[in-house]
C-alpha cells in the first residue's frame, strides 16, 4: 500500500512566521503534490513536482514555495505566514504516467494566529 | 472557471437505498475520471476510476458511468451504508498533464439508518 506521511496533524503558527509543512511517500512517484481544502472551494492546487529539484506552479502558488530536494520528500513553505493561510493542507504522490490516481496523506491542519 | 462541477453540494439517502452522485466537465481533453472519499481530519481515499475508452467500471457496490457526449460522469453506490458517509470528489485530467487533477469542489454524502 502506498504510504504519504505528512509530518504534523495540527499546527499553530503565529502571523509572519515561517512555516514548513513536510511530506514524504514511499512507493518511489515521480509526482509530489500539495493542495489546500477550504469549505465550499474544494481542493486546490498549490505547487507539484515530477521530478528531484523541479516544480510547478498551481493554481494558488502565492505566499508559498516549495523544495523537493529527494525523490521521497516534498516540502511546503509559507514564507510569513498570514491569517488567510489558516487551512488543511493535503500532500499527495503518483506515478509519473496520467492515468494514476493520486494518493493522499492524512492532511495538516493549520491553524495561523 | 471550473472545469469539473458537482453541482449538489449535499445529497441525503437512507440506508439500503441507491446513492447516485453526479459530475460534469467541460473540457473535452479529459480522458480520466476519478473518485476520491473525504472522512473529516482524514485525506481523500482513492475509490475507483474509469477512462475515457470505457463508459462504465465496477469496483463492488461502486460503479462509475461516463457519458462522454454529455461530458458527465457519475458514482452509484448501491447498497448505501451509514459508513459511507462522507464527501466525495470528483477529479478528471489528461494523458499530457503529468498527473495533475482537476477537482470537483466535492458533495456531501449522508446515509441514514
Amino acid at each position: 500500500d502506498v504510504k504519504v506521511t505528512q509530518s504534523s496533524r495540527y499546527l499553530v503558527k503565529r502571523t509572519g512566521e515561517k512555516v514548513f509543512l513536510e511530506c514524504v511517500q514511499d512507493m518511489d512517484h515521480e509526482n509530489m503534490f500539495w493542495y489546500r481544502q477550504d469549505p465550499g472551494l474544494g481542493l486546490r492546487l498549490i505547487y507539484f513536482s515530477y521530478d528531484v529539484k523541479m516544480k510547478e506552479k498551481g493554481d494558488i502558488p502565492e505566499g508559498y514555495s516549495v523544495s523537493r530536494e529527494k525523490k521521497e520528500r516534498f516540502s511546503l513553505i509559507l514564507e510569513s505566514a498570514s491569517t488567510n493561510q489558516t487551512s488543511m493542507y493535503l500532500c499527495a504522490s503518483s506515478l509519473y504516467s496520467g492515468f494514476q490516481p493520486q494518493h493522499f496523506g492524512d492532511g495538516t491542519r493549520l491553524s495561523i494566529l | 472557471d471550473q472545469q469539473v462541477k458537482q453541482n449538489s453540494p449535499s445529497l441525503s439517502v437512507q440506508e439500503g437505498r441507491i446513492s447516485i452522485l453526479n459530475c460534469d466537465y467541460t473540457n473535452s481533453m479529459f480522458d480520466y475520471f476519478l473518485w476520491y472519499k473525504k472522512y473529516p481530519a482524514e485525506g481523500p481515499t482513492f475509490l475507483i476510476s474509469i477512462s475515457s475508452i470505457k463508459d462504465k467500471n465496477e469496483d463492488g457496490r461502486f460503479t462509475v458511468f461516463l457519458n462522454k457526449s454529455a461530458k458527465h460522469l457519475s458514482l452509484h453506490i448501491v447498497p448505501s451504508q451509514p459508513g459511507d458517509s462522507a464527501v466525495y470528489f470528483c477529479a478528471a485530467n489528461y494523458g499530457g498533464s503529468q498527473g495533475n487533477l482537476i477537482f470537483g469542489k466535492g458533495t456531501k454524502l449522508s446515509v441514514k439508518p
